[in-house]
């Protein structure tokens, strides 16, 4: 595609609901980041794949966080048993993944939890 | 640690001033200095990228210093417009990690 696509671009939940958020990186980028903001706040680091692997997996504040990549391509973040602190946009990037390339960010999804 | 610091945290400037913001960092080995923009509702999106023989570069309006040996950066924005309202971020790679090291922001207000 054109840039980085999300979906949904807004989730209203209900406290101790699973969701799923999509994220469709650009075609071809290998290299593919989950960040957190809560508001007002600046990027918190979740998770970063490479291919369909996840070499760094540090930022993930619970097990209840999960994430995959399948077909190198798509990635779905899930979030199990919703709290109301995991409100939150969570923002989705991809690069060529050929180094320390510049980051394409999709424009989110906001998520929040009643 | 790798880290990233920027100042001010926030700043209000008019219409048509000037402004500059402010990055310091203790990645290493450094390999690249980016400044992102991020408006309201969006993600963020790359300005320009400093590597370690450039010591400014300019993208339009914007410009953008680093020092290397001092570990400094900054970002200049000339005769500021309405559009620039906006969160600028400084995000240097390296430190041995893909993972880029993100500065917190510097949020920015262009009142007319």
């Amino acid at each position: 595609g054109a840039g980085v696509s999300q979906s949904p671009s807004n989730k209203v939940t209900e406290k101790g609901k699973d969701v799923e958020l999509r994220c469709d990186p650009i075609s071809g980028h290998t290299a593919l980041y989950w960040y957190r903001q809560s508001l007002g706040q600046g990027l918190e680091f979740l998770i970063y794949f490479q291919g369909n692997s996840a070499p760094d997996k540090s930022g993930l504040p619970s097990d209840r966080f999960s994430a995959e990549r399948t077909g190198g391509s798509v990635s779905t973040l899930t979030i199990q048993r919703t709290q109301q602190e995991d409100s939150a946009v969570y923002l989705c990037a991809s690069s060529s993944g050929q180094g320390y390339e510049k980051l394409f960010f999709g424009s989110g999804t906001q998520l929040s939890v009643l | 640690k790798n880290q990233v610091e920027q100042s001010p945290q926030s700043l209000i400037i008019l219409e048509g001033k000037n402004c500059t913001l402010q990055c310091n960092y203790t990645v290493s080995p450094f390999s690249n200095l980016r400044w992102y923009k991020q408006d309201t509702g969006r993600g963020p999106v790359s300005l320009t990228i400093m590597t370690f023989s450039e010591n400014t570069k300019s993208n339009g309006r914007y410009t953008a210093t680093l020092d290397a040996d001092t570990k400094q950066s900054s970002l200049h924005i000339t005769a500021s417009q309405l559009s620039d309202s906006a969160s600028y971020i400084c995000v240097v790679s390296g430190g041995g990690s893909y993972i880029p090291t993100f500065g917190r922001g510097t949020s920015l207000i262009v009142h007319p």
